[in-house]
């Protein structure tokens, strides 16, 4: 089915290893981001890509990586996960047109639990 | 910087009350504003948007205006229902000049009971 996709939508890893979300979206928007969602702080920007090879720090940035190689993937790395970095993390897009009025499509989240 | 404030949760009504949720902006110009839902278990999605002041959004029978003058962007339905129960984001956005870039507000717990 055409749409966004993350996985894994559940992981649980220790302090200290590397951890990757990945998302897939399969309608080739330019625009992808990463958001965490915490309590009390409503979601939080990480990365953001304006299309391949294209990325830049959101407002959350430290100890992520992302990557963005190919148009349809945009994963996000921990690379050394650390237990500030539990939360759910959320992938969006968006084309061109929308971009200009801000309309987001959201995956349904990636929870990680970091012990 | 630019930022979004809305009302303190949880919020618990009964089926068929009046909802209102209050969401104030501060930003330098003039963004496009959006409520978000999130329902159990799912990501976002978008429930109505408004791009210029004055301007209503409307969907599901929620309603919201843009009003520069109080810097708000309050979200209301008449009659809500079980279904509603829901996590609502209140959002604005530069679009071209930000790629399309989101801020949130820190979100609105909503239970409808029967």
């Amino acid at each position: 089915d055409a749409g966004i996709t993350q996985s894994p939508r559940y992981k649980i890893t220790e302090t200290g290893r590397q951890v990757t979300l990945m998302c897939h979206q399969t309608w080739s928007h330019s625009y992808m981001f990463w958001y965490r969602q915490d309590l009390g702080h409503g979601l939080r920007l990480i990365y953001y890509s304006a299309a391949a090879d294209i990325t830049d720090k959101g407002e959350v940035p430290d100890g992520y990586v992302v990557s963005r190689s190919k148009t349809e993937n945009f994963p996000l790395t921990l690379e050394s996960a650390t237990r500030s970095q539990t939360s759910v993390y959320f992938c969006a897009s968006t084309d061109r047109e929308r971009k200009h009025t801000g309309e987001l499509f959201f995956g349904e989240g990636s929870r990680l639990t970091v012990l | 910087g630019d930022s979004v404030t809305q009302m303190e949760g949880p919020v618990t009504l009964s089926e068929e009350a009046f909802l209102t949720i209050n969401c104030t902006y501060t930003a330098t110009g003039y963004p496009s504003l959006f409520w978000y839902v999130q329902y159990p278990g799912e990501g976002l999605q978008l429930l109505l948007k408004a791009t210029k002041a004055d301007d209503k959004g409307s969907n599901k029978g929620f309603e919201a205006t843009y009003r520069k003058e109080t810097t708000s962007f309050h979200l209301e339905k008449g009659s809500v229902q079980v279904s509603d129960s829901a996590v609502y984001f209140c959002a604005l956005s530069f679009g071209g000049t930000s790629y399309g870039k989101l801020t949130f507000g820190q979100g609105t717990i909503l239970t409808v009971h029967p």
